[in-house]
């Protein structure tokens, strides 16, 4: 079955562009018919959906977000990636892949990567 | 502040059954599909129920999900101790361009 690994720096300092890879096992992201998305969640708080990118390159950002984040993906690897800039502390969260199983504009995720914790920190 | 309201605790002896309310708006939760996650202590939340009442496969028909209006509900029936776990309801929501959208998640205690 498909699986998804988060990887990336897990310290970044503040005002940085942090840096996550997601690399997906089990299928194909060129295979089509599914968004790749990324979630975070804040240390004891809830989950906050961060965007998602289809493999055309087609994107779609949470609009509190949308100014600093960037989503690529890399086919040829079966990777997608997340950018996000100028960084403060309240940045600081456990980072999630996962796929979306319908498409646009839901949040089916199945499944979700482990998740990586990032901390912005000087 | 979460766009969708849930209750931030909830409590049930096993056997019993439990209800995790989900509220939100006409462009939610009154549009949109409604989706649960499950997330064990110290792992990745997990896909409970989707589409407002389907359950994936693997799930115990012990979780129900249902849907009225604006407002959302989990039922977990014959309570266990593994499903000791914080539940978070999920949405598109169709405002500011569109967005997902989750609850600030339920923490849910077998006594």
């Amino acid at each position: 079955q498909v699986q998804l690994q988060e990887s990336g720096p897990g310290l970044v300092k503040p005002s940085q562009t942090l840096s996550l890879t997601c690399t997906v096992s089990g299928g194909s992201i060129s295979s089509g018919g599914y968004y790749w998305s990324w979630i975070r969640q804040h240390p004891g708080k809830g989950l906050e959906w961060i965007g998602y990118i289809y493999y055309s390159g087609s994107t779609y950002y949470n609009p509190s977000l949308k100014s600093r984040v960037t989503i690529s993906v890399d086919t040829s690897k079966n990777q997608f990636s997340l950018k996000l800039s100028s960084v403060t502390a309240a940045d600081t969260a456990v980072y999630y892949c996962a796929r979306d199983l319908a498409g646009s504009y839901t949040v089916w995720f199945d499944p979700w990567g482990q998740g990586t914790l990032v901390t912005v920190s000087s | 502040q979460s766009v969708l309201t849930q209750p931030p605790s909830a409590s049930g002896t096993p056997g019993q059954r439990v209800t995790i309310s989900c509220s939100g708006s006409s462009s939610n939760i009154g549009s949109n599909y409604v989706y649960w996650y499950q997330q064990l202590p110290g792992t990745a939340p997990k896909l409970l129920i989707y589409r407002n009442n389907q359950r994936p496969s693997g799930v115990p028909d012990r979780f129900s999900g249902s849907k009225s209006g604006t407002s959302a509900s989990l039922a977990i029936s014959g309570l266990r101790s593994e499903d000791e776990a914080d539940y978070y309801c999920a949405a598109w929501d169709d405002s500011l361009s569109g967005q997902g959208v989750f609850g600030g998640g339920t923490k849910l205690t077998v006594l």
